[in-house]
């Protein structure tokens, strides 16, 4: 089966550090879409990027949060400057058309971003 | 905005089985997923519902009624394996699934 494969698995930077996670999306799938989950707390949509550009974006995802796909394959989220409450696990998720097909978004496996 | 609605937390004992009620209030409809997860890791798609009506996957099966904004999951034969966090996520006008805060099923021997 497919996989959406996202690096790194942990990262712990300091607050007011940059952080980029990295996303390697399925072949041809062409919509992507980063998602955040605060320990204990539900799945939180962030953003979804389609055709090189942003489709739709949460009130979560401010001016210190960037998307993009430098390579035209790998797919990145970039917190400009951390603050401790951007401690989170950080979802990429995959679909292969907007995502009416049976089989959903499929989710990588996470990035934990710890912010000290 | 959407509003979405399940119950926290249902235990239920293995071979038996439980219900998740999910209600829901979306700007647009356009389908309604069930995902699980486990604790630490990412959710595993379950289920789709677009039209009215039961859909069945072998012990996993989910009814939606779009008229009554309500879905439910169930998961019958259950297995110590099933104990998770189990996501209502409609899908609004658009591409953008928003989740519910997820019902954790705890199941006992």
């Amino acid at each position: 089966e497919p996989e959406v494969t996202q690096t790194p698995s942990h990262q712990v930077t300091q607050m007011g550090q940059e952080v980029i996670l990295r996303c390697v999306p399925i072949s041809n799938h062409l919509y992507f879409y980063w998602y955040r989950q605060i320990l204990g707390q539900k799945v939180e949509f962030l953003v979804s990027f389609y055709n090189n550009e942003i489709s739709e974006k949460s009130e979560i995802f401010d001016d210190q949060f960037s998307v993009e796909r430098p390579d035209g394959s790998n797919f990145t989220l970039k917190i400009r400057s951390t603050k401790l409450e951007d401690s989170a696990m950080y979802f990429c998720a995959n679909a292969g058309d907007r995502g009416t097909g049976s089989y959903g978004y499929t989710f990588g496996s996470g990035t934990r971003l710890t912010v000290v | 905005g959407q509003n979405i609605d399940q119950p926290t937390e249902m235990t239920a004992t293995e071979g038996a089985i439980v219900q998740i009620n999910c209600t829901y209030q979306t700007s647009g409809f356009n389908g309604l997923f069930w995902y699980q997860q486990h604790a630490g890791e990412a959710p595993t798609f379950l289920s789709y519902n677009v039209l009215d009506g039961l859909e069945e996957k072998g012990r996993f099966s989910s009814f939606l009624s779009r008229s009554k904004g309500y879905s439910y999951l169930l998961l019958k034969e259950l297995q110590m394996k099933d104990s998770a966090s189990y996501l209502c996520a409609p899908k609004a006008a658009g591409n953008k699934l928003t989740f519910g805060g997820g019902t954790r099923v705890l199941v006992k021997p």
